[in-house]
């Protein structure tokens, strides 16, 4: 059964910091991996789909990386904003459970 | 483009009683996916359809249903409610072009549909 663990589960940093959040996956039989944000009591909000044929995404000062065989994404996020603090979350897709969510990272960019 | 929309914002029910969580997809989307979003298991994958059929399952009781519209709008439903059913349904669709799965492709989500039950 795929697990999705996301390190650390929260993380307060300074403005401007530029900063890495983890995702690990147990099963590497992935057809794609997405990171996603979601802000207090509101929907998901897709960031970046890295599919598995693919190393990595840009959009913006957002870059998230993928090495399947090791069973590991990142999500760099550089000169980080107020207006980036939420919780951050990937998901693994494929298979019967459609996409298999991490547990989610709480990100607080402190002025 | 509207957004995808969810009905109603928030509920309270009691045990035992049923309920109806209603999804609009963003136009021309034809695949909807249902999650539950709860502080314990976080995020779990319900169901998906397309094409007014259920295309994929996850593992929730049978007291979990949904349905999907030729509009491509859909319903869940979930009888007998448990207090352990408090959560945030969560929809999204994507757009299933030439068939794919949605998991192939960008989903969008709604808001969500924070249900109590009490």
């Amino acid at each position: 059964k795929q697990e999705v663990t996301q390190i650390p589960a929260a993380l307060s940093v300074p403005e401007g910091e530029n900063l890495v959040l983890n995702c690990s996956f147990t099963d590497s039989a992935i057809y794609n991996l997405q990171w996603f944000r979601q802000d207090p009591g509101k929907g998901l909000t897709s960031l970046l789909l890295i599919q598995s044929s693919q190393r990595e995404q840009t959009s913006g000062r957002l870059n998230a990386s993928l090495d399947k065989s090791s069973g590991r994404s990142t999500l760099y996020i550089a000169a980080s904003q107020p207006g980036d603090s939420a919780t951050y979350l990937c998901a693994v897709g494929g298979g019967a459970n459609n996409l298999f969510f991490g547990t989610g990272t709480r990100l607080t960019v402190i002025p | 483009k509207a957004g995808v929309t969810q009905t109603p914002r928030y509920l309270i029910k009691t045990r035992g009683q049923q309920v109806t969580l209603s999804c609009s997809p963003i136009s021309g989307h034809r695949s909807v996916s249902w999650y539950q979003q709860t502080p314990g298991q976080g995020l779990q994958f319900l169901f998906e359809y397309f094409s007014e059929t259920q295309r994929n399952k996850g593992n929730f009781p049978g007291r979990f249903s949904g349905r999907q519209f030729s509009n491509s709008r859909s319903e869940m439903n979930v009888s007998t409610l448990e207090l352990g059913d408090s959560a945030l349904y969560l929809c999204a669709s994507s757009l299933a072009q030439r068939g794919v799965s949605s998991y192939q492709e960008t989903q969008y989500f709604g808001p969500g549909t924070r249900l109590l039950v009490l």
